[in-house]
């Protein structure tokens, strides 16, 4: 089974909108770390985001904010007032148990999302 | 720019070859990580070392390899290589105690 599902391949948005880009994970271990990372077409991947398993809230950076939803193993980015951009492929994570020092990542397949003026 | 560095950016080669792969932690950074990312494969993690040792392993071919060095640098080395090894090869670092992974620009290989 798959730990990490992006079931949207692409999406489309308008620049100035906000857009959910959707995530779900699956792990029995009570402590892990989800991330979310961009990569523009020039490849680079940038963190954007990070939620603890046991944070109470939902982590914001900037325009980014993680909608954590435990209980539904649900993670998505919020992307609020899209700008053009933002057009690039991004991708959810998760590291498992065992904390800092052992913090090895598994990545979803991705969601390639465009902004359209 | 994430502050991690990794040469060369791109790589042309023959199946059969070896070659070397560098990176350069943030400064400060104890843990290094190597990931491929292919068409096929996704993004897979490959190693990690946390100041010069060992200290998890994913899904790394025998034919490849990897150290740190005691100035916190670390190579990757991919020999007898093969078609399916052009990848991009990325490096991570993260600073000791903290979760967040940055990574570097990447090495892209093409094995022809």
């Amino acid at each position: 089974a798959q730990k990490i599902t992006q079931t949207q391949p692409g999406m489309f948005v308008q620049e100035k909108e906000a857009v959910t880009l959707d995530c779900t994970y699956d792990t029995s271990d009570p402590s892990y770390g989800l991330f979310w990372y961009k990569q523009p077409s020039s490849g680079e991947m940038i963190f954007l985001i990070y939620q603890g398993s046991y944070d109470q809230q939902n982590a914001t950076e900037g325009r980014y904010s993680l909608n954590f939803q435990k209980a539904r193993k649900s993670a998505n980015l919020v992307i609020s007032a899209s700008q053009l951009g933002d057009s690039a492929m991004y991708f959810c994570a998760m590291r498992e148990g065992r904390g800092s020092g052992y913090s090895t990542l598994t990545f979803g397949k991705g969601t390639m999302l465009l902004v359209s003026p | 720019d994430s502050g991690v560095t990794q040469t060369p950016k791109h790589l042309i080669t023959a199946t059969g070859q070896r070659v070397t792969l560098r990176c350069s932690p943030r400064s400060g950074d104890l843990s290094v990580y190597w990931y491929q990312q292919s068409l096929d494969q996704g993004l897979q993690f490959l190693i990690q070392y946390y100041n010069g040792e060992e200290r998890a392993k994913g899904n790394i071919l025998e034919r490849f390899s990897a150290q740190q060095f005691p100035d916190l640098h670390s190579e990757l080395n991919l020999s007898s290589l093969e078609l399916g090894d052009s990848a991009l090869y990325f490096c991570a670092s993260s600073e000791a105690g903290r979760e967040t992974q940055y990574f570097g620009p990447g090495t892209r290989l093409l094995v022809l």
